[in-house]
């Protein structure tokens, strides 16, 4: 069965530049999350969805980060512009009840 | 007080040792407990749920105290794969995302 699918896998782009990560959750799952996480804060929950419909978006840091999710199968997340403290590995995770699913996640290097 | 607090180790035990792993969770709130693993460069992945009544999972148990707010993983026989940190994974109430915890680094050294 595939699991939570994100792409991309790495990205490295200049400090200015828009940067835009995606996630496929697995399907059938109804609740969708994105966090970001470093080696200081952790895991930090950014934004969570469900059923398409974004519920909390209090974890986004600034204006810059913007989520979507058009459907089910489908959501990305966006930084605009970004900046060097942006770099982390962001996780897409999945959920039908209350277990979440993580994907392989994207490592963001902002130079 | 942090949400969910993990001693973050690391713990440096031999291969066939028993090492513990305590968390404890300040919303007395809370309903679902879970522990899960993170390997280096990699995602978390769901280790096991932890019940009331404790649950066994081969060489792992997971137990909760729900009056001292805490719940615990005991890993018996340790092999080197079990390498990896732990998550401590609370969830409050049932529209509330999961609560994770920094994690507790386990190295198991030949």
């Amino acid at each position: 069965d595939a699991g939570v699918i994100q792409s991309p896998r790495h990205e490295v782009t200049e400090m200015g530049q828009e940067v835009t990560l995606r996630c496929k959750p697995i399907s059938g799952h109804n609740s969708l999350f994105w966090y970001r996480q470093t080696m200081m804060r952790g895991l930090e929950l950014l934004i969570y969805f469900n059923n398409n419909v974004p519920i909390d978006d209090s974890g986004m840091p600034e204006d810059r980060f913007s989520a979507k999710m058009p459907n089910a199968s489908f959501s990305t997340l966006k930084i605009q512009p970004s900046e060097p403290r942006d770099s982390a590995v962001y996780f897409c995770a999945s959920s039908l009840e209350v277990a979440q699913y993580f994907g392989p996640g994207t490592r963001l290097t902002v130079t | 007080r942090k949400e969910v607090e993990q001693d973050p180790g690391p713990f440096n035990v031999p291969e066939g040792a028993t090492v513990a792993f305590n968390c404890t969770y300040s919303n007395s709130a809370s309903q679902s407990f879970f522990w899960y693993r993170q390997d280096c460069r990699k995602e978390p992945k769901l280790l096991m749920s932890v019940y009331s009544s404790g649950n066994e999972d081969g060489r792992f148990t997971a137990q909760l105290n729900r009056a001292s707010q805490y719940i615990s993983l005991l890993i018996r026989d340790s092999k080197l794969s079990d390498s990896a940190t732990y998550l401590c994974v609370v969830e409050v109430s049932g529209n509330t995302p999961l609560v994770f915890g920094k994690g507790t680094r386990l190295s198991v050294i030949a």
